[in-house]
Order: structure tokens, then sequence, then C-alpha cells
């Protein structure tokens, strides 16, 4: 089955501590992304890929760390340099250069404590 | 300054009546338009999309209409069904630099009722 996994579901961190969230996919895509939920928010981008060995910052990239060593796989390392880490983590892919839909993950709860 | 906008924060409607979703864009630049729903704590699942050399696309229950002179995108349901319920995002992207990145708007969540 292909798809995009994000891992783990939900994730509890200490305040000040970095913590990585995992995104896997096996759809072929070229392009990667990462989207930050927050309640009455829409998604907001963070960070974008759009071919391996290279990333670009979003809208919201401050306090965030990304890297794309793999066509298959984006990492999103959120540092204790962001203020407000506790949201909910969306990672998504698309095919590169072509107008369609991008196909999302399952997404992360992240508490920081 | 946002550049997708759906202002409705929440809808409610009858099951088995029209729900209709609006949205608002402002940059003339989006070619392609897209709606999403989400359900608590899951990923959004596409639903239709648009691109700009239309008015109107249809897949089942659910069709987009687009008006580029208003800048103006909605999504109309019909029959509507308790199934329905969740949060719906429309989204906007453009074609630059090769990469069709999406803006969302703030979401619109629709309930309803049996």
């Amino acid at each position: 089955d292909g798809g995009i996994t994000q891992s783990p579901k939900y994730l509890f961190r200490k305040e000040g501590q970095n913590v990585t969230l995992s995104c896997e996919q096996n759809l072929n895509h070229d392009a990667m992304y990462w989207y930050r939920q927050d309640p009455g928010q829409g998604l907001r981008l963070i960070y974008y890929s759009q071919i391996v060995n290279d990333f670009q910052k979003g809208d919201i990239a401050e306090g965030y760390s990304v890297s794309r060593e793999k066509k298959e796989s984006f990492p999103l390392t959120v540092t204790s340099a962001q203020k407000n880490p506790t949201a909910f983590y969306l990672c998504a892919s698309s095919l590169q250069g072509v107008a369609t839909e991008a196909f999302f993950g399952q997404g992360t709860r992240l508490t920081v404590v | 300054d946002q550049q997708v906008k759906q202002n409705s924060p929440s809808l409610s409607v009858q099951e088995g009546r029209i729900s209709i979703l609006n949205c608002d864009y402002t940059n003339s630049m989006f070619d392609y338009f897209l709606w999403y729903k989400k359900y608590p704590a899951e990923g959004p699942t596409f639903l239709i999309s648009i691109s700009s050399i239309k008015d109107k696309n249809e897949d089942g229950r659910f069709t987009v209409f687009l008006n580029k002179s208003a800048k103006h995108l909605s999504l109309h349901i019909v029959p509507s069904q308790p199934g329905d319920s969740a949060v719906y995002f429309c989204a906007a992207a453009y074609s630059g630099a090769g990469s069709y990145q999406l803006t969302f708007g703030k979401g619109t969540k629709l309930s309803v009722i049996p």
C-alpha cells in the first residue's frame, strides 16, 4: 500500500529538549512538506523540499530544522528555540511540478510540558 | 496577510439539504484550488480540485465552483450526509518555482444534523 507515514502519533517532551518527528513516503513523490496546525488556524507551512538534499523555509520556519537525505524521508526537528512547539504537525508529499493534490500523513500531536 | 480566507468558521446543515462552503483568495497568481476534508486528530484527505481554466468541477455529491473575477470558490455538497461532518479546508496553489505549494484557509467546521 502506497502512502505517507508519520510517527509517532503522540509525542511528549520536556521544555528545552529537541525532538524529531518522522515522515516517510513510498509514493515516489519528489516534493515533501511540513505543516503545523493550531486550534482555529489553517495549516501553516514550516518547510518544504522539492528534491533530495534541497529544502526551503516556509512561512513559520523559525525554531525548526529539516533534512532530506533520501527521497522517501523528510524528518522535522523541533528545537528548543521554537517558542510554542505544542501543536499538531502534518507531513505531506506531492508530485513535483504537477498540479495535483498533496497526500497527508496522519499527523503527530506534540505536547511540550 | 491571509491569502486564502474561509470567513465562516462553522456551518450547520440538515441531512439531505445542500451544504455550501465558501472560500476567497487574494493572490491572483493562484491557478489551482483544492478542498480537503479533515477529521479530528487525522491528516486532511483530498476531496476535489479545480484548475483556473475551469469554472466548475463535479465529483459525485461534491461540486466546486470557481469565479476568477471575484476570486471566490465554493464547495457544494448535495445531499449532505452525517458522515460529511468534518472540517473543510480550502487550499490554493500556483506553479511558481515548479512547486505547487499549498496555501490553506483556516477551515470551516461542517455539522450535518440527522
